[in-house]
C-alpha cells in the first residue's frame, strides 16, 4: 500500500466551478500536510500547508484535514484557467526525519473557459 | 531573489554513461533535498543535507547514485553508470528551518532520459 494516494484524473471543469481535490494516507505519523502546484515544466510551488486537523483559507483556496480517516483535500472556489496545473498532496512527519516529504501522484486540473 | 537552479534542464544519455545533475540553493539556505519523478510515479525522496552533511540517504536507490554537497552550498548528483530505469525528472529543493519543511522551494527539475 502506498502511503500517500491521490487519483490522477484528469480533472476537467468549466471556469467558475468548485474544485474538490483530495488525498489518503496510511502512515498515522504524519503532521504536516501540503498543497504544490505544479505548471507544465515547471518545479512544484507551495500552495498550502497545514498542521494537524483542521481547516485553513487562503484567498479561493481551502485547504481540509481530517486526521481521524487519514483524509485531506484542497477546495478550489470559482476556479480561473490560470488554475489549470497538476496539484500534488504532500505530507511529512513530525520529527523523525526532518525535511523528508511523502508525495501523491498529482492531479491533473484543466479550468476551461 | 534567485530561487533554486538547477542545471541541465534536459539530458540524454546513452545506457552505461555517466550523468552529473547540479543543484544550486538558494542562498543561506542550508537544507537541501534531491527527489525524482519517475514517468507516471509520484514524486519520491532520495536525500536530505544539512549544510555540507548528509542528513538521510534512505531514499537513494543504489550505489550507482552519488551526492555530493561540498562546502555547504551547491550539490551535485552523479549517476554512474545510468541505467534505463534511472530516466525521470529529478527536482532539487531547498529550506531555511532546520526543524520542519513548511516551505521547500523546488527547482524547475532536470529531465534525464537514459537510451
Amino acid at each position: 500500500q502506498k502511503e500517500v494516494e491521490q487519483d490522477p484524473g484528469p480533472l476537467s471543469v468549466p471556469e467558475g466551478a468548485i474544485v474538490s481535490l483530495n488525498c489518503t494516507y496510511s502512515n498515522s505519523a504524519f503532521q504536516y500536510f501540503m498543497w504544490y502546484r505544479q505548471y507544465s515544466r515547471k518545479g512544484p510551488e507551495l500552495l498550502m500547508y497545514t498542521y494537524s486537523s483542521g481547516n485553513k483559507e487562503d484567498g479561493r483556496f481551502t485547504a481540509q484535514v481530517d486526521k481521524s480517516s487519514k483524509y485531506i483535500s484542497l477546495f478550489i472556489r470559482d476556479s480561473q484557467p490560470s488554475d489549470s496545473a497538476t496539484y500534488l498532496c504532500a505530507m511529512s512527519v513530525r520529527g523523525s526525519t526532518l525535511g523528508r516529504l511523502y508525495f501523491g501522484r498529482g492531479t491533473q486540473l484543466t479550468v476551461w473557459p | 531573489e534567485a530561487g533554486v537552479t538547477q542545471f541541465p534542464s534536459h539530458s540524454v544519455i546513452e545506457k552505461g554513461q555517466t550523468v552529473t545533475l547540479r543543484c544550486d540553493p538558494i542562498s543561506g539556505h542550508d537544507n537541501l533535498y534531491w527527489y525524482r519523478r519517475v514517468m507516471g510515479k509520484e514524486i519520491k525522496f532520495l536525500l536530505h543535507f544539512v549544510k555540507e552533511s548528509k542528513q538521510d540517504e534512505s531514499g537513494m536507490p543504489n550505489n550507482r547514485f552519488l551526492a555530493e554537497r561540498t562546502g555547504g552550498t551547491y550539490s551535485t548528483l552523479k549517476v554512474q553508470p545510468a541505467e534505463l530505469e534511472d530516466s525521470g525528472v529529478y527536482f532539487c529543493a531547498s529550506s531555511q528551518g532546520g526543524q520542519l519543511n513548511t516551505e521547500a522551494f523546488f527547482g524547475q527539475g532536470t529531465r534525464l532520459t537514459v537510451v
